[in-house]
């Protein structure tokens, strides 16, 4: 089974520009979360889907990011203008249906540094 | 406000030794506790997840428990190996859709 996949692994931009991953859930999986992980902190949920609806993004700072899931399948994040405080991996992750027994599968996460 | 701490922040064992790690939370409203583990450069791999109504878990060398009255749980690693070696998170799930994480405990064994 493939697991959830993300691009790029690396990237490294410059303040004020902008960015955007890419996730790809684990077929099936009608759950997507996108983490920021700072360095030395445990990953903080930016927004959850389910299907293609947002269920929370109350921790996503609206002013420079959004994300979207068209057809409730893969999904994008991206951050315009990015700042040097945003530098963290963003980690994607899916569940079957975001019920609260369940694991999460995690990507390999994308590594993002503003200098 | 929810909080989830995870002590020490970094440990060093020879091979071989037994091990446990803790995690402790604030939110008695739990309906699971997760513990992950992840490695350098890569996402979090699930290991154990232990229901709000259970005690325990276990998994090979792994054991984790559960005891909500004191807000703790903890992760023993039997044998530890030096292929254990990695970040172990543990995360508590409060039913507001979402995984709270801690810290980490950043986990190195000594061949």
């Amino acid at each position: 089974e493939a697991g959830v996949a993300q691009s790029p692994r690396y990237k490294i931009i410059e303040k004020r520009q902008s960015v955007a991953f890419w996730c790809n859930p684990i077929s099936g999986h009608a759950t997507l979360y996108w983490y920021q992980q700072i360095l030395g902190q445990g990953p903080k949920l930016l927004i959850q889907f389910q299907n293609n609806g947002v269920v929370d993004d109350s921790q996503l700072p609206k002013d420079r990011f959004s994300a979207e899931r068209l057809k409730g399948v893969d999904s994008t994040l991206k951050i315009q203008p990015a700042k040097l405080e945003d530098s963290a991996v963003y980690l994607c992750a899916s569940s079957l249906d975001g019920g609260a027994g369940e694991k999460l599968f995690f990507g390999s996460g994308t590594q993002l540094s503003v200098l | 406000k929810q909080e989830v701490t995870q002590i020490p922040a970094a440990l060093s064992v020879p091979e071989g030794e037994n091990l446990v790690l803790n995690c402790s939370f604030t939110d008695s409203a739990i309906y699971n506790l997760q513990w992950f583990r992840q490695d350098p450069g890569k996402g979090l791999t699930s290991l154990l997840l232990i229901q709000s109504s259970q005690r325990e878990q276990t998994s090979g060398r792994l054991n984790a428990s559960l005891d909500k009255s004191s807000g703790r749980s903890t992760l023993y690693i039997a044998a530890s190996q030096p292929g254990d070696s990695a970040t172990y998170l543990c995360a508590e799930y409060t039913g507001a859709n979402n995984l709270f994480f801690g810290t980490g405990t950043r986990l190195t064994v000594i061949p």
